[in-house]
C-alpha cells in the first residue's frame, strides 16, 4: 500500500494568512494526488485533482504542485471558511490512500 | 448536476452485516470510465477507502475488508449497494459514497453521509 503522509497535523494561522500542507507519498504516485478539504459534520469537498488542476467552482486562493512523492497544498490570504480539515490522496495505484488530514484552525 | 445519498441502518449489533445504499442522479453508471465508491471516516478520524465499482462491473476492494466486502450496482435504479459483514464496534464511522468519472479513478462528487454505530 501507499502511504500519504501529511504535515503538519494541524496548524494555527490567522485571517489574511498564507498557509502550506505538504503531503509526501511512500512511493512515486506521479501526479494522481487529489486534496479534499472537510468541515466539521459535512462530506469532503474536491478542490484540486492532478496535484494542480482546481475543481471547478473552487477560487483560485487554492493551489497545488508536487509530483512524484512530495506534494504541497497552498492556501493564500485565509478566510474564515477556510478554517477546515485538509485530506490529500493518492490515486495512483489501489488501495486508494488517504493521509491522516491536517486541521487548519484559527489563532 | 450530480447527487449521492447514502441510506441504511443507523445502528447495527456486532456480527451482524451491514447493507448500505447509495442512490444517485446526474450520471449513468452504463457510461464509460464511471465509478462508484465508498469512503468511510470514524469519529474523528482520517477518511478510509472501501470499495469501488465501475460501469463495467469491475471491482476493487481494499485489501484489508476485502474479505468482508461485497460491492454491486444496479443500473436501473441508479444504486450501488456495499455490504459489509462481521460489523464490530470499530467499524462504527460515518460512511460516504462518492463518483468518479474518469481513470484512474478520482472522487469528484460525494454524498452526505451515514453514521453507521455498532453496538450491542
Amino acid at each position: 500500500d501507499i502511504q500519504m503522509t501529511q504535515s503538519p497535523s494541524s496548524l494555527s494561522a490567522s485571517v489574511g494568512d498564507r498557509v502550506t500542507i505538504t503531503c509526501r507519498a511512500s512511493q512515486d504516485i506521479s501526479n494522481y494526488l487529489a486534496w479534499f478539504q472537510q468541515k466539521p459534520g459535512k462530506a469532503p469537498k474536491s478542490l484540486i485533482y492532478a496535484a494542480s488542476s482546481l475543481e471547478s467552482g473552487v477560487p483560485s486562493k487554492f493551489s497545488g504542485s508536487g509530483s512524484g512523492t512530495e506534494f504541497t497544498l497552498s492556501i493564500s490570504s485565509l478566510q474564515p471558511e477556510d478554517f477546515a480539515t485538509y485530506y490529500c490522496q493518492q490515486y495512483n495505484s489501489y488501495p486508494l490512500t488517504f493521509g491522516g488530514g491536517t486541521k487548519v484552525e484559527i489563532k | 448536476q450530480i447527487t449521492l445519498k447514502e441510506s441504511g441502518p443507523t445502528l447495527v449489533k456486532p456480527t451482524q452485516t451491514l447493507t448500505l445504499t447509495c442512490t444517485f442522479s446526474g450520471f449513468s453508471l452504463r457510461t464509460r470510465r464511471v465509478g462508484v465508491g465508498w469512503i468511510r471516516q470514524p469519529p474523528g478520524k482520517a477518511l478510509e477507502w472501501l470499495a469501488l465499482i465501475y460501469w463495467d462491473d469491475d471491482k476493487r476492494y481494499s485489501p484489508s475488508l476485502k474479505s468482508r466486502l461485497s460491492i454491486t450496482k444496479d443500473t436501473s435504479k441508479n444504486q450501488v449497494v456495499l455490504t459489509m459483514t462481521n460489523m464490530d464496534p470499530v467499524d462504527t464511522a460515518t460512511y460516504y459514497c462518492a463518483h468518479s468519472a474518469v481513470l484512474p479513478p478520482r472522487f469528484d462528487n460525494w454524498g452526505q453521509g451515514t453514521l453507521v454505530t455498532v453496538s450491542s
